[in-house]
């Protein structure tokens, strides 16, 4: 079946980029997503990508997508505390219209 | 906030016992989705419907089910709890299905 797979956890220093990887293994996926998720809180949906489409920019945002090597990354520029969370990468495709998501990426911001 | 409402924020209940979770998708959306999120098993689809019929099923158990009602709401019934369905319970709504999902701020059940 279809797997998202994403590092644990990621510690970055405070003005430094933050870059989340994730890796897919539906080659059928058509829509690829980020979604962050706060202490206690639900999923934000911070940005999502086409699958015939390389890059999206999107102000501090910019994902990566390697169809190839079914390859997803989410880069967050000038990272700031407030960018402390969770964050999930996830598929849509494959004939079902639910997502699969990742475990999850711990952004860890250092001062 | 997305535009997605649910209720209630969180539930306690007892092991054997069942329970009805809300969800109202945001304005314009037909598509409503239903995920679990649980520490061991991560976050799940459960369910999918659109404009009133079932389109997808995920990961969902034979005691839970759902349904969307014409004014498009959704519930989301789980019965004969177990202390495993203990989780968040979230739901996602988006305009047309296969589309960008937008998520509540989630039910927390707890089963004791």
């Amino acid at each position: 079946g279809e797997d998202v797979e994403q590092s644990l956890f990621l510690s970055v220093r405070e003005g430094d980029s933050s870059v989340i990887n994730c890796t897919y293994t539906d080659s059928s996926s058509t829509y690829l997503y980020w979604y962050k998720q706060e202490p206690g809180a639900g999923l934000q949906l911070l940005t999502y990508i086409f699958s015939n489409m390389d890059m999206k920019q999107d102000q501090r945002l910019t994902v990566l997508l390697n169809k190839k090597d079914k390859h997803l990354s989410l880069r967050i520029a000038d990272t700031q505390t407030g960018d402390s969370a969770i964050y999930f990468c996830a598929e849509c495709g494959g004939g079902a219209d639910g997502l699969t998501f990742g475990k999850g990426t711990h952004l860890i911001i250092q001062p | 906030d997305s535009g997605v409402t649910q209720t209630p924020k969180h539930l306690i209940t007892a092991t054997g016992q069942r329970v009805t979770l809300r969800c109202s998708p945001r304005s314009g959306d037909l598509s409503v989705y239903w995920y679990q999120q649980s520490l061991d098993q991560g976050l799940q689809f459960l369910i999918q419907y659109y404009n009133g019929e079932e389109r997808a099923k995920g990961n969902i158990l034979e005691r839970f089910s759902a349904q969307q009602f014409p004014d498009l709401h959704s519930e989301l019934n789980l019965s004969s709890l177990e202390l495993g369905d203990s989780a968040l319970y979230f739901c996602a709504s988006s305009v047309v299905p296969t589309y960008e999902q937008y998520f509540g701020p989630g039910t927390r059940l707890t089963v004791t």
